[in-house]
């Protein structure tokens, strides 16, 4: 079945580790996006990328990084300059990269993700 | 700036009777407009989408959204409400940024139905 699957599904960090989360896709999907959702906050973005090799900073960037060598991949690294990483993690893709009709494209999303820093 | 505001953090409703969630928008342009569900501890399914036409949309679970341009609003509906229908809801735009398109989310609704 085609999806996206993000792991680990919890992860302890304690501070001043960097850690990676993984974010796989086998939908053949150009464009791949890192949100942070904590309560009462709704979905943040962190990242996106509409193509290999190419990557934005969403609204909440510092202290995160990306990067997207193949399409079907793009994992984040919740670094140590990340003052607040305790939050759970969403990796979503949509078809489509910069053109008109990719404005309607339905993301579709991973299970997630849970960061704990102890 | 583009932005979603869901004005309600929590809506009760009984289990049979109509259920609305409500969702106003901020866009430049024509707005592309979506509801997504989601369950706890995991990822979001979307529900609907509005991007052009009639202004009443229907989706997946007898859902439907009716968007008003004069208002700027997007709120979801459904009829006759269902326990299985507890969960919390976002409604999202999709906007042009320096990267191509974008997804913003309103803080999301927390849904209860009671049976």
């Amino acid at each position: 079945d085609g999806g996206i699957t993000q792991s680990p599904k919890y992860l302890f960090r304690k501070e001043g580790q960097n850690v990676t989360l993984s974010c796989e896709q086998n939908l053949n999907h150009d464009a791949m996006y890192w949100y942070r959702q904590d309560p009462g906050q709704g979905l943040r973005l962190i990242y996106y990328s509409q193509i290999v090799n190419d990557f934005q900073k969403g609204d909440i960037a510092e202290g995160y990084s990306v990067s997207r060598e193949k399409k079907e991949s793009f994992p984040l690294t919740v670094t140590s300059a990340q003052k607040n990483p305790t939050a759970f993690y969403l990796c979503a893709s949509s078809p489509g990269a910069g053109t008109v009709s990719s404005g309607a494209s339905v993301l579709t999303f991973g299970a997630g993700s849970r960061l704990t820093v102890l | 700036a583009q932005s979603v505001a869901q004005p309600e953090d929590q809506v009760n409703v009984a289990e049979g009777n109509p259920l609305t969630v409500k969702c106003t928008y901020s866009v430049s342009g024509n707005p592309y407009l979506f509801w997504y569900v989601q369950y706890p501890n995991r990822g979001l399914q979307f529900l609907l989408k509005y991007i052009t036409g009639d202004n009443l949309v229907k989706g997946s679970y007898g859902f439907e959204a009716e968007f008003n341009k004069s208002q700027t609003s997007f709120h979801l509906k459904k009829p006759s409400a269902l326990v299985s229908d507890s969960a919390l809801y976002f409604c999202a735009v999709r906007a042009l940024g320096g990267g191509g398109f974008k997804t913003i989310f309103g803080a999301g609704t927390r849904l209860f139905v009671k049976a």
